[in-house]
C-alpha cells in the first residue's frame, strides 16, 4: 500500500513564525502536491512538484514556498505565519498520470 | 479549463436508503475523473475513478459512479446507505496532461438512523 505520511497532525504557531510542513511518500511517486483545505471551499492546490528540484505555483501560492530536495519527501514552508493561514493541509503524491494518494492532513492553527 | 461542480454541499439520506451524489464538470478533452472520501479528521482516499474505459465504474464499500458524456456528468450512487457511510465526498477532474486534479467544493453525507 501507498503510504504518505505527515509530520504532524496538529500544530499551533504564533503570527509571524516560520513553519515547516513536512511530507514524505513510500512508493517511489515522480509526483508531489500541497493542498489546503477550508470549510466551503474545498481543496486549493498550493504549490507540486514532478520531481527532485522542480516546483510548480498552484492556484494559491502567496505566502509559501516548497522545497524538494529528495524525491520521497516534499516540504512546505510558510515564511511568516499568518492568521489566514490557519487551515487544514494535505499532502499527496502519484505516479505520472495517476490517482493521487493523501497523507492524513495537518490541522495548522496560527494565534 | 477544466472544472467541477457538486450538486449540494450537504446531503442527507436515510439508512437504508439510495444515496446519490451529483458531479458535473467541464473539459475540453476526454478526462479523467475521480471520486475521494473523506472521513473524519483524515485525508483523502479514492473510491473510484474513470480513465475512459467502461463508463460504469465500481469503486470500494458498494459505490459505483456512470460517466455520462452527453450530461458531461459523474454522479456517485450507492443502493443502500450505512451510517459508516457519512463523510465528504470530492469529484475530481483531471486531463492527464500535466497531472494535476481540480477537485469539487465537497458534498458532505449524512446518514440519519
Amino acid at each position: 500500500d501507498v503510504k504518505v505520511t505527515q509530520s504532524s497532525r496538529y500544530l499551533v504557531k504564533r503570527t509571524g513564525e516560520k513553519v515547516f510542513l513536512e511530507c514524505v511518500q513510500d512508493m517511489d511517486h515522480e509526483n508531489m502536491f500541497w493542498y489546503r483545505q477550508d470549510p466551503g471551499l474545498g481543496l486549493r492546490l498550493i504549490y507540486f512538484s514532478y520531481d527532485v528540484k522542480m516546483k510548480e505555483k498552484g492556484d494559491i501560492p502567496e505566502g509559501y514556498s516548497v522545497s524538494r530536495e529528495k524525491k520521497e519527501r516534499f516540504s512546505l514552508i510558510l515564511e511568516s505565519a499568518s492568521t489566514n493561514q490557519t487551515s487544514m493541509y494535505l499532502c499527496a503524491s502519484s505516479l505520472q498520470s495517476s490517482e493521487q494518494y493523501f497523507g492524513p492532513g495537518t490541522r495548522l492553527t496560527v494565534t | 479549463a477544466q472544472s467541477v461542480t457538486q450538486l449540494g454541499s450537504h446531503v442527507s439520506v436515510s439508512e437504508g436508503a439510495l444515496v446519490l451524489l451529483r458531479c458535473n464538470y467541464s473539459s475540453s478533452v476526454p478526462p479523467y475523473l475521480f471520486w475521494y472520501v473523506q472521513y473524519p479528521n483524515q485525508g483523502l482516499q479514492l473510491l473510484l475513478k474513470y480513465t475512459s474505459a467502461a463508463t460504469l465504474v465500481k469503486g470500494i464499500n458498494g459505490f459505483e459512479a456512470e460517466f455520462k458524456k452527453s450530461e458531461t456528468s459523474f454522479h456517485l450512487t450507492k443502493p443502500s446507505a450505512h451510517m459508516s457511510d457519512a463523510a465528504e465526498y470530492f469529484c475530481a477532474v483531471s486531463l492527464n496532461r500535466d497531472d494535476k486534479i481540480i477537485f469539487g467544493k465537497g458534498t458532505r453525507l449524512h446518514i440519519l438512523p
